[in-house]
């Protein structure tokens, strides 16, 4: 089955440095990575997605992530972290070739804190 | 321009008693989710609408829960005979383009339900 792994439920860094947020994903066919965040009682905000090409994608706030099909992970990286970043993180994943939809499964999340 | 937006935010009910959460997607979206998630959890899909054709409600987990969008653009997430385990946040989320896996979908705030 199509699953999503995010294998830190915390991670904690200092602001100003780099962080990483981990995620790996089953494999079935060539599938479509996201990465969203929550902040408190708000929705999901769409951070950045890979479709095909070019294995690093950027996205919004400086977010970048990249794809890496022979590890099947698809970590959501930031070269300079901000207390602002300190939220919910989720990994999800669809697949081409869904006949009806194109629904996303996501990962079970990850609270990335940043101390000043 | 307007994101997607639900009603209401918070919703407490009685077990037993029957709940409506309504969605207004983006509009000219003609693709539209619900995703119920618990607390500590990654959303969960419960089921897809491409205008008002509801073309996949397999994540709905039980008989007592129903949705709707007959005009193919708000729709209504209907629960019945409501259960503590109904209690979660119930996101509604919306796509331009129909199916189609890598299309982003734009979440709303969330209706956060708690049965009592």
């Amino acid at each position: 089955a199509q699953s999503v792994a995010q294998p830190e439920d915390q991670v904690n860094v200092a602001e100003g440095n780099p962080l990483t947020v981990k995620c790996t994903y089953s494999v079935s066919g060539n599938p479509y990575l996201f990465w969203y965040v929550q902040y408190p009682n708000r929705g999901l905000q769409f951070l950045l997605k890979y479709i095909t090409g070019d294995n690093l994608v950027k996205g919004s706030y400086g977010f970048e992530a990249e794809f890496n099909k022979s590890q099947t992970s698809f970590h959501l990286k930031k070269p300079s972290a901000l207390v602002s970043d300190s939220a919910l993180y989720f990994c999800a994943v669809s697949y081409p070739g869904y006949s009806s939809a194109s629904k996303i499964i996501f990962g079970s999340g990850t609270r990335l804190s940043i101390r000043p | 321009g307007a994101g997607v937006s639900q009603s209401p935010r918070y919703k407490v009910a009685k077990r037993g008693q029957d709940v409506a959460l309504r969605c207004d997607p983006i509009s000219g979206h003609v693709s539209l989710f619900w995703y119920q998630q618990a607390l500590g959890q990654g959303p969960e899909f419960l089921t897809y609408f491409q205008n008002e054709a509801q073309l996949d409600k397999s994540g709905l987990p039980s008989d007592r829960f129903f949705a709707e969008r007959p005009e193919g653009s708000v729709s209504t997430l209907k629960i019945q005979r409501t259960q503590q385990e109904d209690s979660a946040v119930y996101l509604c989320a919306s796509s331009f383009a129909a199916g189609g896996g890598p299309d982003t979908q734009y979440f709303g705030p969330g209706t956060r339900l708690t049965v009592l």
